[in-house]
Order: C-alpha cells, then structure tokens, then sequence
C-alpha cells in the first residue's frame, strides 16, 4: 500500500482482557517502529525490527508487552491482562532503513476500561 | 535534563509572521533529525529531516541544526491557519534508528 496501515483504528478492551494490534509497513521497508503516545505528550519508543529481527525491545514497559514480525514485514504488538495505565495511542513506523526518515501510520487508540 | 526539549507552548504567531521553534537535545551521539507535524487526533507527519550542520530549506520550511550546541530548530515563513498544530522534535538514539521525541510545541496561527 501507499502507507502504513494499523488496524483496528479503535480499541476497547476490559482490563485484564489481551489486545493485539496489527501494523502493515510501506512495501520494501526494512525497519518498523513501534511507539505509545500518552495524551499530550510525544511518542515514546516502544520496540523495533529489521526485517524479522527485533533489534530492540527496551522501550516494552513490562513483560506484558509483546512484539513479532516473522516473516519481515506485517508487524503485531500484543498486550496481555491489560491495565488501565496501557491506554493510549499506538503508533507503528516504517522505514527503509539506514537513518532515513520513519512515515507514520494513523496509529490504533486503546481504551481499558 | 530532559533529552529533548523544545520551546514551551502553546506559541502563537500572526498570518504571514515567521513561526520560530526551537529543540535541545542531551545525546552527543545524535545523526539524524526530524521535525514533525501532528494535528489533533492525528499520526505524526514528517516535515523536515537534516543531518548535518547548517540550515536546510524546502518550501516555507528551514530547518537549521548545531550539533556543537545541540540545538535544532524550525522556522515556518509566511505563516497560515494551515500551520497550526503540534510540532514534534525527533532526534535519533546514538545514531540508532530509534528516536526520542521531545513534548512538542503547539502553534497556532491567527487569521
């Protein structure tokens, strides 16, 4: 597709419940990013692979968080017994690599109640 | 110290004016830097990215970077309503992919 696609748009789950959150990067873009926007404030740095390999997962803020992308480009982040602390805007970015600029999806809103 | 930091806000800036915004960052380390526009409700769109020492233009935007200062800023000429909304300073981890990003600045042009 033209951009990056993150599905569902809206979420919402009741605590303890897991959510899985889906991101589909720009074609032919080896890097993808996950990030967590609080209301207000930036994004923050969740995790991020290279093609399958998750290079870096110190931003996931408990063993409860999860992220995958095996076979190199769709990407899924899951969150197990969810809190209301989760809540928040995901955000997924792809990019090809090699410090080049990351493009952004619409980002997935999740609602614990 | 905060590892980015930009300008408080909200910034307000008359249509037409130069709109100034301003960022800091802790990590020596840093290669690559963004700026991008978020509206409300809205994912993060990429408006300007510069990599080395100096100022770099496109359109109404420049963007200028001091990495001896650590500073980076944006400026937005001939202002317009269009303009306004939160601008996110994004400067890479150590010269890794990720970035770090600063609170944002949120401007308003006034008609």
């Amino acid at each position: 597709g033209a951009g990056v696609s993150q599905s569902p748009r809206y979420k919402v789950a009741k605590r303890g419940q897991d959510v899985a959150l889906r991101c589909d990067p720009i074609s032919g873009h080896v890097s993808l990013f996950w990030y967590q926007q609080a209301l207000g404030q930036g994004p923050e740095f969740l995790t991020y692979f290279q093609n399958e390999a998750q290079l870096d997962k110190s931003g996931l803020p408990s063993d409860r968080f999860f992220a995958e992308r095996p076979e190199g480009s769709v990407s899924t982040l899951k969150i197990q017994r969810t809190q209301q602390e989760d809540s928040a805007v995901y955000l997924c970015a792809s990019s090809p690599g090699g410090g080049q600029p990351q493009h952004f999806g619409d980002g997935t809103r999740l609602s614990i109640l | 110290q905060k590892e980015v930091e930009q300008n408080s806000g909200p910034l307000s800036v008359p249509e037409g004016a130069i709109a100034s915004l301003n960022c800091t960052y802790s990590d020596r380390g840093s290669q690559s830097f963004f700026w991008y526009r978020q509206y409300s409700g809205k994912s993060p769109e990429l408006i300007m990215s510069i990599y080395s020492n100096g100022d770099k233009e496109d359109g109404r935007f420049t963007a200028q970077l001091n990495k001896a200062s650590q500073y980076v800023s944006l400026l937005i000429r001939d202002s317009q309503p269009s303009d306004s909304a939160t601008y996110l300073c994004a400067p890479d981890i150590g010269g890794a992919q990720k970035l770090v990003f600063g609170q944002g600045t949120r401007l308003t042009i006034n008609p």
